[in-house]
């Protein structure tokens, strides 16, 4: 069964330096999105994509993060100067189209030092 | 403001005892519920999505079953595999077409053999 895939697994990174998180959606999807969950706290959306553009963001996706489709299969998420409180797992998701549930992808483990 | 609440935070079960889990919501016209399970370290797996009030859906040991306030995930007799924490979601209706998703704090299930 086709999957959402993200790398890496784990990143640790000193504060104020740049990330980038990958996703690779699943093929035939076209609706992408970022979540993120603090540990011991709610999985909350940040920011979803459609068409090359952004469609929605939350009040978390301020200037210091950005999302790109740089070719036909990778989703990242980037971090311009990231900050302790940015410390979570990030969660990439996908579907074909809104009437259909989002599928996820086993998330990237951020650690601000 | 939308919002998800979810009920109990914790629930410990023996192998065969039956319960149920609640998800209650507020949100402004609502477009689609959904019950994901997450294991550690892992993302939201998709379960089943509700879209109107007495729909019922199911799967192995689990129900789920939607009011116009709330939803309930019924488990009957759980085994040890289906020790996991359950998230409840609503899709917003603002947003676009897409509608990102509002999640809940999940009920962190234990079976115990």
């Amino acid at each position: 069964e086709p999957e959402v895939t993200q790398t890496p697994s784990h990143q640790v990174t000193q504060m104020g330096q740049e990330v980038i998180l990958r996703c690779v959606p699943i093929s035939n999807h076209l609706y992408f999105y970022w979540y993120r969950q603090i540990l011991g706290q709610k999985v909350e959306f940040l920011v979803s994509f459609y068409n090359n553009e952004i469609s929605e963001k939350s009040e978390i996706f301020d200037d210091q993060f950005s999302v790109e489709r740089p070719d036909g299969s990778n989703f990242t998420l980037k971090i311009r100067s990231t900050k302790l409180e940015d410390s979570a797992m990030y969660f990439c998701a996908s579907h074909r189209d809104p009437n259909q549930p989002q599928h996820f992808g086993d998330g990237t483990r951020l650690s601000i030092l | 403001e939308d919002q998800v609440t979810q009920s109990p935070e914790a629930l410990r079960l023996q192998e065969g005892e039956s319960s149920s889990l609640n998800c209650s919501y507020t949100v402004s016209g609502l477009r689609g519920l959904f019950w994901y399970r997450q294991d550690p370290g892992k993302g939201p797996e998709f379960l089943f999505t509700l879209y109107s009030a007495g729909e019922e859906k199911e799967k192995e040991r689990l129900k789920a079953t939607l009011t116009k306030k709330e939803s309930f995930l019924h488990i009957t007799a759980p085994k040890p595999e289906d020790s996991a924490t359950y998230l409840c979601a609503v899709q917003a209706p603002r947003g676009g077409s897409q509608g990102n998703l509002i999640f809940g704090k999940g009920t962190k299930l234990s079976v115990k053999p």
